[in-house]
C-alpha cells in the first residue's frame, strides 16, 4: 500500500508480557517516529530515527520501551514487562524529510494496546 | 506541563455554517503549527499548516490564522460539512537551530460534529 502500516491493528496483552509493534512507513521516507496516544490525550512523542540513526529517544518513558530500525525502513517499538499504564493506541508516522525540514507527517491507523 | 492546548473538548456546528477551533501554546520557541484530523479507528491526517513567519495560510474551505503575540491559533472551515465530522488536533514544533525534524506537541484534541 502507498501509506504507513501498522501491525497488529489490535494487542490484548496480560501485565508483565513483552509485547513488539511493527510499522512499516511509506518507502523511501528518511524519518520516522512513534507516538503514543492515551485515552482522550493528543498523541505524545516517543522517539525519532533518520533512516537507521535512532537520534532522539526522549520521549520513552522508561527503559521498559526499546525501538529500533536496523535497515532504515521497517521499525519495531518493544515494550518488555508490560503495565496497565501503557495501554494506549500506539501510533507510526514518517516523513520524507530529514533534519531541516518541515515536512507533514504521515501517520499510521495505529496500534491499540490494552493490558490485563 | 500543557504546552498545546485546545480547551473546547467538542464543538457542534450546522451544516453550512462556520466552524471555529481554537488552540493556544505557552511555548515561545514554537514556530511551526498544523492541524490533523482524526476520524475513528484511523490515524491522524494532515490538514494545514503555518510558519510563524505568516499570519493566515489558506486552503480551499480551511483557514488558519496565527496570533503570536497572544500565542493562540484557530482553524476555520467554510462552509462546515458532515464529512468534516471527526477529531481535530493542533500540533506545534520548533525549529532548535535548524535542526528540526518534525517532532510535534500535540494539544488535546476538540470533536466536531457538524449536523445536517
Amino acid at each position: 500500500g502507498a501509506g504507513v502500516s501498522q501491525s497488529p491493528r489490535y494487542k490484548v496483552a496480560k501485565r508483565g508480557q513483552d509485547v513488539a509493534l511493527r510499522c512499516d512507513p511509506i518507502s523511501g521516507h528518511v524519518s520516522l517516529f512513534w507516538y503514543q496516544q492515551a485515552l482522550g490525550q493528543g498523541p505524545e512523542f516517543l522517539t525519532y530515527f533518520q533512516n537507521e540513526a535512532q537520534l532522539d529517544k526522549s520521549g520513552l518513558p522508561s527503559d521498559r520501551f526499546f525501538a529500533e530500525r536496523p535497515e532504515g525502513s521497517v521499525s519495531t517499538l518493544k515494550i518488555q514487562r508490560t503495565q496497565q499504564e501503557d495501554s494506549a493506541v500506539y501510533l507510526c508516522a514518517s516523513s520524507p524529510l530529514s533534519i531541516g525540514g518541515n515536512s507533514p507527517l504521515h501517520f499510521g491507523n495505529g496500534t491499540r494496546l490494552t493490558v490485563t | 506541563d500543557q504546552q498545546v492546548k485546545q480547551n473546547s473538548p467538542s464543538l457542534s456546528v450546522q451544516e453550512g455554517r462556520i466552524s471555529i477551533l481554537n488552540c493556544d501554546y505557552t511555548n515561545s520557541m514554537f514556530d511551526y503549527f498544523l492541524w490533523y484530523k482524526k476520524y475513528p479507528a484511523e490515524g491522524p491526517t494532515f490538514l494545514i499548516s503555518i510558519s510563524s513567519i505568516k499570519d493566515k495560510n489558506e486552503d480551499g474551505r480551511f483557514t488558519v490564522f496565527l496570533n503570536k503575540s497572544a500565542k493562540h491559533l484557530s482553524l476555520h472551515i467554510v462552509p462546515s460539512q458532515p464529512g468534516d465530522s471527526a477529531v481535530y488536533f493542533c500540533a506545534a514544533s520548533r525549529n532548535a537551530g535548524g535542526t528540526s525534524y518534525g517532532k510535534l506537541t500535540f494539544g488535546q484534541g476538540t470533536i466536531l460534529t457538524v449536523h445536517p
